[in-house]
């Protein structure tokens, strides 16, 4: 099947810095890519959608400032976040749409971000 | 705006015990329904998918779901569950009209006790 990599799969950092997270397909193109943001004992909540080739569609809420996202290979998208806070500190998950066309996604293993 | 609901956010059953999980969305149009199960320290795992045809749908480790359209509903069903079936599961549901992306439900914690 479909495999989603992230990397990192842990990253601490400090307050006021910026921190790159990586998220791979590794056996398929992916056009759109999701990046997901889940808060403890709460559900996936998305943050954007990140199209290959063009800039990325962000949720109403989600400062696109603040969390860049770049897709600039068919099997590659990254999430930035920059000016990092303590309330940033999460688990970020992306996920690839099938490339057959269909709605299905296939998830990464996530990334835990602390922010100290 | 369109939501997903999950009804029992905690569920604790003895093994072999029979297994449902509501699920229930917001929206009448066409939708595509997703049931995903994340086991301890992994990714999400694609249960069962439903994009039309049977609403009987069944999918892996003897999962099945059903869609019932006037009900705005897609639970999930096993007849007897395991041990290891113990995981968080969450409902997902991609709102056609709204383009490519899913709206996940809260999530069931499921603890099977063996």
């Amino acid at each position: 099947g479909a495999v989603v990599s992230q990397h990192p799969s842990r990253v601490i950092c400090k307050s006021g810095t910026s921190v790159k997270i990586e998220c791979r397909s590794l056996d398929f193109q992916a056009t759109t890519m999701f990046w997901y943001r889940q808060f403890p004992k709460q559900s996936l909540m998305l943050m954007a959608t990140s199209n290959e080739g063009s800039k990325a569609t962000y949720e109403q809420g989600v400062e696109k400032d603040k969390f860049l996202i770049n897709h600039a290979s068919l099997t590659l998208s990254t999430l930035t976040v920059t000016s990092a806070h303590p309330e940033d500190s999460s688990f970020y998950i992306c996920s690839a749409r099938d490339p057959s066309g269909s709605t299905e996604q296939y998830f990464g293993p996530g990334t835990r971000l602390t922010v100290t | 705006a369109q939501s997903v609901s999950q009804h029992n956010h905690h569920v604790i059953l003895s093994e072999a015990a029979s297994l449902e999980l509501g699920c229930n969305y917001s929206y009448g149009g066409t939708v595509n329904l997703f049931w995903y199960v994340q086991y301890p320290g992994q990714h999400l795992q694609l249960l069962l998918k439903y994009f039309s045809g049977d609403p009987l749908v069944k999918g892996i480790k003897g999962f099945e779901a059903e869609f019932i359209k006037s009900k705005f509903s897609f639970n999930l069903r096993k007849p007897s569950v395991q041990w290891s079936d113990t995981a968080e599961y969450f409902c997902a549901v991609n709102f056609m009209e709204y383009g490519n992306k899913l709206v996940f439900g809260a999530g069931t914690i499921l603890r099977v006790k063996s």
